[in-house]
């Protein structure tokens, strides 16, 4: 059941600093991605989406960037909050594929007050 | 935002016994739900995607005879994990898109223990 061996990697930043969390993406034919946000023991929860004909997409206290070119996605979210300590994954979407869901490995964010 | 729950939240059994995971749309009609399973410190990987009124279609690996897949209704689809062993302890999450192609929402998650 269980693999060993696996950490996510861990982003910490300090309470009221900038974060930004990366994403590299595998499918260039993915044409829209998601940012989720997950507590532990928790479902993933919507942070904030954004379609590839867009670069950047704004939300409360929160920015997607998306790099077609390299394949890129990153959230910056600001003035960071112990409340904001989660796992962040990334998603991608195919247009036609069935609405299915293709998960990024995950970052750890710790906010340290 | 629309709400999608599961039952049991969690769960244990015995090596060798079957558990049925609901997943439920409670303010929306979901003609498909997906089913996805996360291992600890791991991302979601998804399962299957269960389609109201037909059968279950799933991802390369995973053994549609192990785990069953029931989308009786509108708003509700079932796991089955048949003779389930310690392996397949694991959060097994479900979610359902909107009427919006492309927003889904996710259920809380069951923490599946198997003894």
């Amino acid at each position: 059941g269980e693999s060993v061996g696996l950490h996510l990697p861990t982003l910490s930043v300090q309470e009221g600093d900038n974060s930004i969390i990366n994403c590299a993406y595998s499918n260039s034919a993915s044409d829209y991605f998601i940012w989720y946000k997950q507590e532990s023991g928790k479902g993933p929860q919507f942070i904030i989406d954004i379609r590839s004909n867009m670069d950047k997409r704004q939300g409360q206290r929160v920015t997607v960037l998306l790099n077609k070119t390299v394949k890129h996605l990153s959230l910056q979210i600001a003035a960071t909050q112990p409340g904001d300590s989660a796992v962040y994954f990334c998603a991608e979407m195919v247009a036609g594929g069935g609405n299915k869901l293709t998960f990024g490995t995950g970052t750890q964010l710790k906010v340290e007050l | 935002g629309a709400v999608v729950s599961q039952h049991p939240s969690r769960v244990i059994c015995k090596s060798g016994t079957s558990v049925k995971i609901e997943c439920r749309s409670l303010d929306f009609q979901a003609t498909t739900m997906f089913w996805y399973r996360q291992f600890p410190k791991q991302s979601l990987m998804l399962m299957a995607t269960s389609n109201e009124g037909s059968k279950a279609t799933y991802e390369q690996g995973v053994e549609k005879d192990k785990f069953l897949i029931n989308h009786a209704s509108l708003t509700l689809s079932t796991l089955t994990v048949t003779s389930a062993h310690p392996e397949d302890s694991s959060f097994y999450i479900c979610s359902a898109p909107s009427r919006q192609w492309n927003e889904q929402f996710f259920g809380p998650g069951t923490r599946l223990t198997v003894l």
